[in-house]
């Protein structure tokens, strides 16, 4: 079975501008997650959708934003960019059943974006 | 403030010395504490789930326990390919029954020396 993937691997952008990642789940995963890891601050939980909804958010600026589509496909959206923005960007996926916030979550290996 | 702390930050053995990661927590509604492990360039990779106190999980030479307050991740007899960052989270249930995403701790650097 394929693992998530997230495309693309590396990006460098410009403060100012905006910039769109890409996530694919794994098959049959209909939850997806994003979550930002920078050195000092380690994981931080951006949102998660599922079925198309968000269903939880973090606590980061409006500028995040992301959706999801019906393939469970997703994709997060940051505008304008900022220098503390450059970050590894992952994407997990999971699938919840009965125990659905048991279920664990399955990263794919991240999108780095650099800022400059 | 729901916070969740791993020690030590970076830990060095040699090959076939084992030791002992933490990771401490304080929530309340826990609704599972997980294990992950990351490689350099690469995103976390699950390794263990534990529900509720007492609960025990091993995996080759990782043993993982949970108590009320704390989990430890054991490493017996580790070898070089168990360096990695390690990395433990929890999942809270909200009052209105809702769980939000994970909270992870900064992690645990380690190296195994051959």
């Amino acid at each position: 079975k394929a693992g998530v993937t997230q495309t693309p691997r590396y990006l460098i952008k410009t403060r100012g501008q905006q910039v769109t990642l890409s996530c694919s789940p794994i098959s049959g995963h209909r939850s997806v997650s994003w979550y930002q890891q920078t050195p000092g601050q380690g994981l931080q939980f951006l949102f998660e959708y599922f079925s198309e909804t968000q269903r939880n958010k973090g606590n980061f600026p409006g500028r995040f934003s992301g959706r999801q589509f019906s393939n469970s496909r997703s994709e997060m959206n940051v505008s304008t960019l900022e220098l503390g923005d450059s970050a590894l960007y992952l994407c997990a996926s999971r699938n919840p059943g009965h125990s659905s916030y048991n279920s664990p979550l399955h990263f794919g290996n991240g999108t780095r974006l650099t800022v400059t | 403030e729901d916070q969740v702390t791993q020690s030590p930050e970076a830990l060095r053995l040699q090959e076939g010395e084992s030791s002992s990661l933490n990771c401490s927590y304080t929530v309340s509604g826990l609704r599972g504490l997980f294990w992950y492990r990351q490689d350099p360039g690469k995103g976390p990779e699950f390794l263990f789930t534990l529900y509720s106190a007492g609960e025990e999980k091993e995996k080759e030479r990782l043993k993982a326990t949970l108590t009320k307050k704390e989990s430890f991740l054991h490493i017996t007899a580790p070898k070089p390919e168990d360096s990695a960052t390690y990395l433990c989270a929890v999942r809270i249930l909200y009052s209105g029954g809702g769980a939000d995403g994970l909270t992870f701790g900064k992690g645990t650097h380690l190296i195994i020396q051959p």
